[in-house]
């Protein structure tokens, strides 16, 4: 059982190309979410979906749009990357219950350098 | 506004107990959670309160008063392994997370 995989694990992009980051679940857990972890910081939500072909806006979209063709695939991207948004990310699951412990599962990261 | 308080860095001998506190303020709430994450790797879920009082996992305890908009983790006979981020994390009235900024734990021998 995988959980819950990232690709890459690290990148090196040059600013103002495209990228995108890639995130694929196996638990079969309705919502997924992005979250971007820079050193003092709490984690900060940039977008989300509770369920396959729906998206919401987090507290840092700006930059970056999401797709959520099915239940497991929830593909981050970059359109035009900026030294800003050198981070980690981190993709995160949850079963999406409606309040309660809605535990999230985390993927190991990806660590983007924007140069 | 929403906001969450923890201490940047701790240090603590291994065997011995340590406390790591959390306040936090915000119009609702739904919960508090803590994760652990060691260095370069994913938080990891380690527990959830929503109502006041402790609750108690093997050598973890996490503690929630929600007039207070407090709560603390307490991890008794330390090991090494336990040096990581606490990650203090609650849920507001739309069951969206506002994640602290960690607390780094160093345990010496």
């Amino acid at each position: 059982i995988a959980g819950i995989t990232q690709a890459p694990t690290s990148q090196i992009l040059a600013a103002g190309r495209r990228m995108t980051l890639r995130c694929t679940q196996d638990m079969r857990h309705n919502a997924m979410y992005w979250y971007r972890q820079d050193l003092g910081l709490g984690l900060r939500l940039i977008h989300y979906s509770n369920t396959a072909g729906t998206t919401g806006k987090g507290e840092v979209p700006d930059g970056y749009s999401v797709s959520r063709a099915n239940t497991d695939d929830f593909p981050l991207t970059l359109a035009s990357a900026v030294p800003s948004q050198t981070s980690v990310y981190f993709c995160a699951s949850s079963e999406g219950t409606s309040g309660g412990a809605d535990t999230q599962y985390f993927g190991p990261g990806t660590r983007l350098t924007v140069l | 506004g929403q906001n969450i308080d923890q201490p940047t860095e701790m240090t603590a001998t291994e065997g011995a107990i340590v406390q790591i506190n959390c306040t936090y303020q915000t119009s609702g709430f739904n919960g508090l959670f803590w994760y652990q994450q060691h260095a370069g790797e994913a938080p990891t879920f380690l527990s959830y309160n929503v109502l006041d009082g402790l609750e108690e996992k093997g050598r973890f305890s996490s503690f929630l008063s929600r007039s207070k908009g407090y709560s603390y983790l307490l991890l008794k006979e330390l090991q090494m392994k336990d040096s990581a981020s606490y990650l203090c994390v609650f849920m507001d009235s739309n069951y969206q997370l506002i994640w602290g900024a960690g607390t780094k734990l160093i345990i010496k021998p």
